[in-house]
């Protein structure tokens, strides 16, 4: 079936780096994709989203990319800061029909100080 | 101060039994969901109600059995437990349960663990 999924399993970086986490999708029907981080214990936390009419998005500190062409989603984090640390997931949503999330494999975001 | 808020943190129990999971949310939603993350941090939606109605059920074995009172509660009765339902089940919720630029928001999970 189709799914969401991620290149990277585990991300190392230094404090004060920028981060780049990517995720692919095979459903080109997908219309709306978001970026949720999960802390050790807790549950995912949205942090940006982007409709398919727009290829970039930028909050603060993050950054969303969106590749339609090749199906390929990007989180990007400016000036990485320990609390960044936590696991990273991409999900997406169809064009129509109930809101069903479909969840990527989640990437592992470590920070150095 | 909460949006959404599940109960109990860490639910550990035998093998057979049966055992219920609460949530609520204060968000004046009209959608909520029940998922399921394993071991390897991989989210499934289970159930979604919206307006006290099931409108989603994925694949989930009959022993799984949702109950929404009403549209800010959304409860996870489980029969029969077996040792593969081990897992961190998760309740959201979301303000329609149409698809739009709107975000679902989670709980801080159950921790179910069967012996």
């Amino acid at each position: 079936g189709e799914s969401v999924g991620l290149h990277l399993p585990t991300l190392s970086v230094q404090e004060g780096d920028n981060s780049i986490i990517n995720c692919a999708y095979s459903n080109s029907a997908s219309d709306y994709f978001i970026w949720y981080k999960q802390e050790s214990g807790k549950g995912p936390q949205f942090i940006i989203d982007i409709r398919s009419n727009m290829d970039k998005r930028q909050g603060q500190r993050v950054t969303v990319l969106l590749n339609k062409t090749v199906k390929h989603l990007s989180l990007q984090i400016a000036a990485t800061q320990p609390g960044d640390s936590a696991v990273y997931f991409c999900a997406e949503t169809p064009g129509s029909g109930y809101s069903t999330l479909t969840f990527g494999k989640g990437t592992m975001l470590l920070v150095s100080p | 101060d909460t949006a959404v808020s599940q109960t109990p943190k860490y639910l550990v129990t035998q093998m057979g039994n049966d055992k219920s999971i609460k949530c609520e949310q204060n968000l004046g939603h009209d959608t909520m969901y029940w998922y399921k993350q394993d071991s390897k941090k991989f989210l499934k939606i289970m159930f979604s109600y919206n307006n006290k109605e099931l409108i989603i059920n994925e694949t989930v074995p009959n022993r799984f059995s949702p109950k929404s009172p009403d549209k800010a509660h959304l409860n996870l009765h489980i029969n029969s437990l077996e040792l593969g339902d081990s897992a961190v089940y998760f309740c959201a919720s979301s303000q329609t349960n149409r698809v739009s630029n709107q975000p679902q928001h989670f709980g801080d999970g159950t921790r179910l663990s069967i012996l």
